[in-house]
């Protein structure tokens, strides 16, 4: 069974950093594409971030873009999302998605994070 | 960039009814068209890959279709637990574009 688990989120005042984790199983890890998807409150999905199975190739939106970094670790099946000069605008439910095909077609999503900017 | 709109943005029904989402795209894409089920404080899920294409474990009663901007998801007899968000993506050009949501309420 594929499960992908999220971890790292929490309260954060504007201006601070923070880094999530996604650590996947039950499938092979290593050759799949993965991306980070947030909502905020209330709201809906918006791509984040991308990243090719072999770690090459990161993808930002406009929106995070120099202020977060996306990698990821496939010895220990592991996904992250460095997260710097954060705003109250990226407050939000942040989930990994694991890629089936070559692009953002996501087949597996994670239950999510939430991360929460505020002074 | 490509914007995705959904309509409407919500849509009540009952049980049993057949209902149609739509979901429009600022310019022509092939068929890198998924479709999302979202429902309340969970994950979404996968649905419908590649317009019409059916994700393995969902149940028949969904189906998708379309070409170049304008594609739709179909609920034929709807059942309690199909009341959730639906999200259409987008994935043919960067970035990856997903519709606001269409709330499918009883």
């Amino acid at each position: 069974e594929v499960q992908l688990l999220e971890s790292g989120g929490g309260l954060i005042p504007p201006g601070g950093s923070l880094t999530l984790s996604c650590v996947g199983s039950g499938y092979g890890f290593g050759i799949y594409g993965m991306s980070w998807v947030r909502q905020a409150p209330g709201k809906g999905l918006e791509w984040v971030s991308s990243i090719r199975s072999s770690g090459d190739g990161p993808k930002y939106a406009d929106s995070v873009q120099g202020r977060f970094t996306i990698s990821r670790d496939n010895s220990k099946n592991t996904l992250f999302l460095e997260m710097n000069r954060l705003r109250v605008e990226d407050t939000a439910v942040y989930y990994c998605a694991k890629h089936w095909s070559s692009g953002p077609d996501f087949d597996y999503w994670g239950q999510g994070t939430l991360v929460a900017v505020s002074s | 960039d490509i914007q995705m709109t959904q309509s409407p943005s919500s849509l009540s029904a009952s049980v049993g009814d057949r209902v149609t989402l739509t979901c429009r795209a600022s310019q022509r894409i092939k068929r890198y068209l998924n479709w999302y089920q979202q429902r309340p404080g969970k994950a979404p899920k996968l649905l419908i890959y590649g317009v019409s294409n059916l994700q393995s474990g969902v149940p028949s009663r969904f189906s998708g279709s379309g070409s170049g901007t304008e594609f739709t998801l179909t609920i034929s007899g709807l059942q309690p637990e199909d009341f959730a968000t639906y999200y259409c993506q987008q994935s043919d050009s960067d970035p990856c574009s997903f519709g606001q949501g269409t709330k499918l309420e009883i």
